[in-house]
């Protein structure tokens, strides 16, 4: 049974930049969550997905959105890049809300 | 609010020892609570779930036990192995009212089993 997959694993931007990420979660799991992970704020979380709506957000500004697809696919973007958007951005998915959470193996993003 | 706390940041012990990682949280009102493992660079694995109602879990040389009314966790791991080494991360779901709020993170402990 595949895992949750991120795409792309690495990528570099410049500020002012916007970038997309994207999250396919275990088959058969209708909710996808996303985490930033930095050194010093460790996990954070940004929003959660069930069946294409938005269950939750986190405590983030508007330069960070999401979305989910009726496949449950989910993709995040961020524009306007600022240098401390640099992290790794993990995507996880779970057969319920509130259910065991499976994490994939990110995606790094560099803004310089 | 809401806080996630594991003491102490770093661990290093000898292998084959057994120890004990710590997780304490604010408010004892607990959807669920969760261990993950993340090795250096890569994603979390799922260790072990305990729902509010379960004292314990079990899965293989790992025991999670979970007491609400005094806000605490552990992570029990028997016979340490250099390959255990990795930062050891727990996350709680509170309840709110009849619903769930998202997982809240502790800063992890990181542990290294010298061989």
């Amino acid at each position: 049974k595949a895992g949750v997959t991120q795409t792309p694993r690495y990528l570099i931007k410049t500020r002012g930049q916007q970038v997309t990420l994207s999250c396919s979660p275990i088959s058969g799991h209708r909710s996808v969550s996303w985490y930033q992970q930095t050194p010093g704020q460790g996990l954070q979380f940004l929003f959660e997905y069930f069946s294409e709506t938005q269950r939750n957000k986190g405590n983030f500004p508007g330069r960070f959105s999401g979305r989910q697809f009726s496949n449950s696919r989910s993709e995040m973007n961020v524009s306007t890049l600022e240098l401390g958007d640099s992290a790794l951005y993990l995507c996880a998915s779970n057969l319920r809300v509130a259910g065991e959470l499976f994490f994939g193996e990110g995606s790094r993003l560099t803004v310089l | 609010k809401q806080e996630v706390t594991q003491i102490p940041a770093a661990l290093s012990v000898p292998e084959g020892e057994n120890l004990v990682l710590n997780c304490s949280f604010t408010d004892s009102a607990i959807y669920n609570l969760q261990w993950f493992r993340q090795d250096p660079g890569k994603g979390l694995t799922s260790l072990l779930l305990i729902q509010s109602s379960q004292r314990e879990q079990t899965s293989g040389r790992l025991n999670a036990s979970l007491d609400k009314s005094s806000g605490r966790s552990t992570l029990y791991i028997a016979a340490s192995q250099p390959g255990d080494s990795a930062t050891y991360l727990c996350a709680v779901i509170w309840n709110y009212g009849g619903s769930q709020g998202n997982l809240i993170f502790g800063k992890g402990t990181k542990l290294s089993v010298k061989p």
